[in-house]
Protein backbone atom coordinates (compact mmCIF):
# COMPACT_ATOMS: atom_id res chain seq x y z
CA UNK A 1 0.00 0.00 0.00
CA UNK A 2 1.45 3.42 -1.16
CA UNK A 3 2.42 5.80 2.10
CA UNK A 4 1.55 9.15 1.82
CA UNK A 5 3.19 11.38 -1.13
CA UNK A 6 4.06 14.90 -1.05
CA UNK A 7 4.91 16.91 -4.38
CA UNK A 8 7.06 18.65 -4.92
CA UNK A 9 9.92 17.64 -2.57
CA UNK A 10 11.68 20.87 -2.83
CA UNK A 11 10.86 24.38 -3.66
CA UNK A 12 12.40 27.69 -3.93
CA UNK A 13 10.73 30.78 -4.54
CA UNK A 14 11.31 34.55 -3.90
CA UNK A 15 9.41 37.02 -1.59
CA UNK A 16 6.62 37.65 -2.73
CA UNK A 17 5.95 34.90 -5.33
CA UNK A 18 3.17 32.06 -4.33
CA UNK A 19 3.65 28.62 -3.97
CA UNK A 20 1.34 25.14 -4.29
CA UNK A 21 1.68 22.20 -2.51
CA UNK A 22 0.26 18.91 -2.77
CA UNK A 23 -0.19 15.94 -0.43
CA UNK A 24 -1.65 12.44 -1.82
CA UNK A 25 -3.14 10.58 1.25
CA UNK A 26 -2.96 7.05 1.28
CA UNK A 27 -5.48 4.88 0.07
CA UNK A 28 -8.78 5.23 1.82
CA UNK A 29 -8.17 7.35 3.97
CA UNK A 30 -9.93 10.53 4.19
CA UNK A 31 -8.62 12.97 6.15
CA UNK A 32 -5.60 15.26 6.09
CA UNK A 33 -3.70 17.35 8.33
CA UNK A 34 -0.83 20.11 7.41
CA UNK A 35 1.87 21.07 9.43
CA UNK A 36 4.87 23.45 9.55
CA UNK A 37 7.76 22.66 10.77
CA UNK A 38 10.73 25.29 11.68
CA UNK A 39 13.92 25.07 13.79
CA UNK A 40 12.29 28.23 15.89
CA UNK A 41 8.45 27.25 16.17
CA UNK A 42 8.43 23.48 16.04
CA UNK A 43 5.63 21.43 14.44
CA UNK A 44 3.08 23.64 14.27
CA UNK A 45 -0.43 22.99 13.21
CA UNK A 46 -2.07 24.83 9.72
CA UNK A 47 -5.15 22.82 8.73
CA UNK A 48 -7.05 19.58 8.40
CA UNK A 49 -9.59 18.09 5.90
CA UNK A 50 -11.95 15.63 5.98
CA UNK A 51 -14.39 15.06 2.78
CA UNK A 52 -13.51 18.13 1.05
CA UNK A 53 -14.29 20.27 4.50
CA UNK A 54 -12.23 22.10 6.60
CA UNK A 55 -12.36 21.01 10.03
CA UNK A 56 -9.79 22.96 11.73
CA UNK A 57 -7.57 25.81 11.21
CA UNK A 58 -4.12 26.91 13.05
CA UNK A 59 -3.51 30.22 14.03
CA UNK A 60 -1.58 31.58 10.50
CA UNK A 61 -2.39 34.49 8.76
CA UNK A 62 -5.02 34.32 5.62
CA UNK A 63 -1.98 33.58 3.05
CA UNK A 64 -1.84 30.11 3.84
CA UNK A 65 -4.80 28.15 2.56
CA UNK A 66 -6.04 24.82 1.75
CA UNK A 67 -8.38 22.53 -0.09
CA UNK A 68 -9.35 19.06 -0.36
CA UNK A 69 -10.75 17.00 -2.95
CA UNK A 70 -13.24 14.53 -4.06
CA UNK A 71 -10.39 12.15 -4.33
CA UNK A 72 -9.39 13.05 -0.77
CA UNK A 73 -5.83 14.61 -2.50
CA UNK A 74 -5.09 18.13 -0.66
CA UNK A 75 -2.95 21.16 -1.81
CA UNK A 76 -2.05 23.62 0.36
CA UNK A 77 -1.40 27.66 -1.11
CA UNK A 78 1.01 30.25 0.66
CA UNK A 79 0.52 33.84 -1.21
CA UNK A 80 2.47 36.73 -0.94
CA UNK A 81 5.72 34.40 0.63
CA UNK A 82 7.98 35.84 3.16
CA UNK A 83 11.16 34.91 4.57
CA UNK A 84 9.76 33.26 7.29
CA UNK A 85 7.71 30.86 5.46
CA UNK A 86 10.58 29.11 4.86
CA UNK A 87 10.01 25.29 6.64
CA UNK A 88 9.32 21.64 5.72
CA UNK A 89 5.67 21.39 5.34
CA UNK A 90 4.12 18.16 6.45
CA UNK A 91 0.81 16.23 5.43
CA UNK A 92 -0.33 13.64 7.23
CA UNK A 93 -3.58 11.19 6.98
CA UNK A 94 -5.76 9.28 8.66
CA UNK A 95 -8.88 7.11 7.55
CA UNK A 96 -11.12 9.60 9.74
CA UNK A 97 -11.58 11.30 13.16
CA UNK A 98 -10.82 8.70 16.08
CA UNK A 99 -8.39 6.62 14.32
CA UNK A 100 -5.34 6.97 16.19
CA UNK A 101 -2.81 6.46 13.75
CA UNK A 102 -1.69 9.77 11.57
CA UNK A 103 0.90 8.87 8.71
CA UNK A 104 2.67 11.56 7.25
CA UNK A 105 4.45 12.27 4.14
CA UNK A 106 8.10 13.06 3.29
CA UNK A 107 7.31 16.74 3.63
CA UNK A 108 8.16 19.29 0.83
CA UNK A 109 10.85 21.93 1.75
CA UNK A 110 10.10 25.12 0.60
CA UNK A 111 13.16 27.91 0.69
CA UNK A 112 11.96 31.70 0.55
CA UNK A 113 14.85 33.67 -0.91
CA UNK B 1 -5.18 24.76 25.69
CA UNK B 2 -3.38 21.13 25.14
CA UNK B 3 0.80 21.49 25.56
CA UNK B 4 3.57 18.80 25.21
CA UNK B 5 6.97 19.46 27.00
CA UNK B 6 9.80 17.65 26.37
CA UNK B 7 12.47 18.55 28.27
CA UNK B 8 15.87 16.85 26.99
CA UNK B 9 16.84 18.73 23.74
CA UNK B 10 19.51 15.81 23.39
CA UNK B 11 19.66 12.57 24.66
CA UNK B 12 23.35 10.11 23.81
CA UNK B 13 22.85 6.32 24.30
CA UNK B 14 25.34 3.47 24.16
CA UNK B 15 24.93 0.73 21.25
CA UNK B 16 22.58 -2.12 23.19
CA UNK B 17 21.61 -0.15 25.99
CA UNK B 18 17.84 1.41 27.01
CA UNK B 19 16.59 4.96 26.85
CA UNK B 20 13.69 6.77 28.02
CA UNK B 21 12.73 9.91 26.89
CA UNK B 22 10.99 12.15 28.52
CA UNK B 23 7.07 13.39 27.91
CA UNK B 24 5.07 15.36 29.94
CA UNK B 25 1.39 16.93 28.84
CA UNK B 26 -0.89 19.43 30.21
CA UNK B 27 -4.87 19.09 29.09
CA UNK B 28 -8.20 19.50 30.56
CA UNK B 29 -9.55 17.15 28.72
CA UNK B 30 -10.02 13.68 30.43
CA UNK B 31 -9.89 11.54 26.96
CA UNK B 32 -7.17 12.22 24.78
CA UNK B 33 -4.32 10.11 22.50
CA UNK B 34 -0.50 10.31 23.05
CA UNK B 35 1.95 9.35 20.12
CA UNK B 36 5.50 9.36 19.71
CA UNK B 37 7.08 10.05 16.14
CA UNK B 38 10.21 9.74 14.83
CA UNK B 39 11.93 11.64 12.71
CA UNK B 40 15.32 10.68 10.81
CA UNK B 41 17.28 13.49 9.09
CA UNK B 42 15.27 13.10 5.64
CA UNK B 43 12.30 14.70 7.42
CA UNK B 44 9.50 12.40 7.66
CA UNK B 45 8.38 11.59 10.69
CA UNK B 46 7.07 7.94 11.42
CA UNK B 47 4.67 6.83 14.12
CA UNK B 48 6.16 5.08 16.79
CA UNK B 49 3.66 4.15 19.80
CA UNK B 50 0.04 5.31 20.80
CA UNK B 51 -1.30 5.03 23.89
CA UNK B 52 -5.08 6.86 24.65
CA UNK B 53 -6.10 7.88 27.74
CA UNK B 54 -8.02 5.12 29.17
CA UNK B 55 -5.61 2.45 28.10
CA UNK B 56 -5.17 0.60 31.20
CA UNK B 57 -1.80 -1.19 29.71
CA UNK B 58 1.03 0.79 28.70
CA UNK B 59 1.63 0.22 25.01
CA UNK B 60 4.10 -1.60 23.33
CA UNK B 61 5.30 -1.63 20.06
CA UNK B 62 8.75 -3.82 19.50
CA UNK B 63 11.77 -2.12 20.93
CA UNK B 64 9.59 0.49 21.65
CA UNK B 65 7.41 0.78 25.03
CA UNK B 66 5.41 3.67 26.32
CA UNK B 67 5.37 4.96 30.38
CA UNK B 68 1.77 6.16 31.03
CA UNK B 69 1.30 7.29 33.86
CA UNK B 70 -2.23 9.68 33.73
CA UNK B 71 -1.61 11.32 37.37
CA UNK B 72 1.67 12.90 36.52
CA UNK B 73 0.62 13.28 32.99
CA UNK B 74 3.52 11.82 31.68
CA UNK B 75 4.16 9.89 28.65
CA UNK B 76 8.00 8.57 28.25
CA UNK B 77 8.97 6.73 26.01
CA UNK B 78 11.54 3.64 26.75
CA UNK B 79 13.45 2.34 23.87
CA UNK B 80 15.30 -0.84 24.70
CA UNK B 81 18.27 -2.20 22.79
CA UNK B 82 19.19 1.11 20.74
CA UNK B 83 20.21 0.67 17.51
CA UNK B 84 22.49 3.23 15.55
CA UNK B 85 19.57 3.65 12.92
CA UNK B 86 17.50 5.14 15.70
CA UNK B 87 19.59 8.06 15.95
CA UNK B 88 16.99 10.54 14.89
CA UNK B 89 14.60 13.39 16.82
CA UNK B 90 11.87 12.40 18.64
CA UNK B 91 8.59 13.90 18.76
CA UNK B 92 5.80 13.64 21.63
CA UNK B 93 2.13 14.68 20.64
CA UNK B 94 -1.45 14.93 21.92
CA UNK B 95 -4.75 14.21 20.09
CA UNK B 96 -8.01 15.84 21.23
CA UNK B 97 -10.70 13.51 22.31
CA UNK B 98 -12.02 11.42 20.32
CA UNK B 99 -15.62 12.73 18.56
CA UNK B 100 -14.13 15.96 19.13
CA UNK B 101 -14.40 16.23 14.99
CA UNK B 102 -10.31 17.06 15.20
CA UNK B 103 -7.74 15.33 14.37
CA UNK B 104 -4.93 17.96 15.08
CA UNK B 105 -1.70 17.29 17.12
CA UNK B 106 0.14 19.24 19.52
CA UNK B 107 3.59 17.85 19.25
CA UNK B 108 6.27 18.76 21.97
CA UNK B 109 9.82 20.41 20.72
CA UNK B 110 11.50 16.80 20.28
CA UNK B 111 14.40 15.24 21.59
CA UNK B 112 17.47 14.41 19.65
CA UNK B 113 18.42 11.14 19.78
CA UNK B 114 22.03 10.01 19.66
CA UNK B 115 22.93 6.30 19.31
CA UNK B 116 26.66 6.00 19.88
CA UNK B 117 28.83 2.33 19.00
Amino acid sequence: KAGVTQTPRYLIKTRGQQVTLSCSPISGHRSVSWYQQTPGQGLQFLFEYFSETQRNKGNFPGRFSGRQFSNSRSEMNVSTLELGDSALYLCASSLAAGFHEQFFGPGTRLTVL
Amino acid sequence: AQKITQTQPGMFVQEKEAVTLDCTYDTSDQSYGLFWYKQPSSGEMIFLIYQGSYDEQNATEGRYSLNFQKARKSANLVISASQLGDSAMYFCAMRPPHGGGSEKLVFGKGTKLTVNP
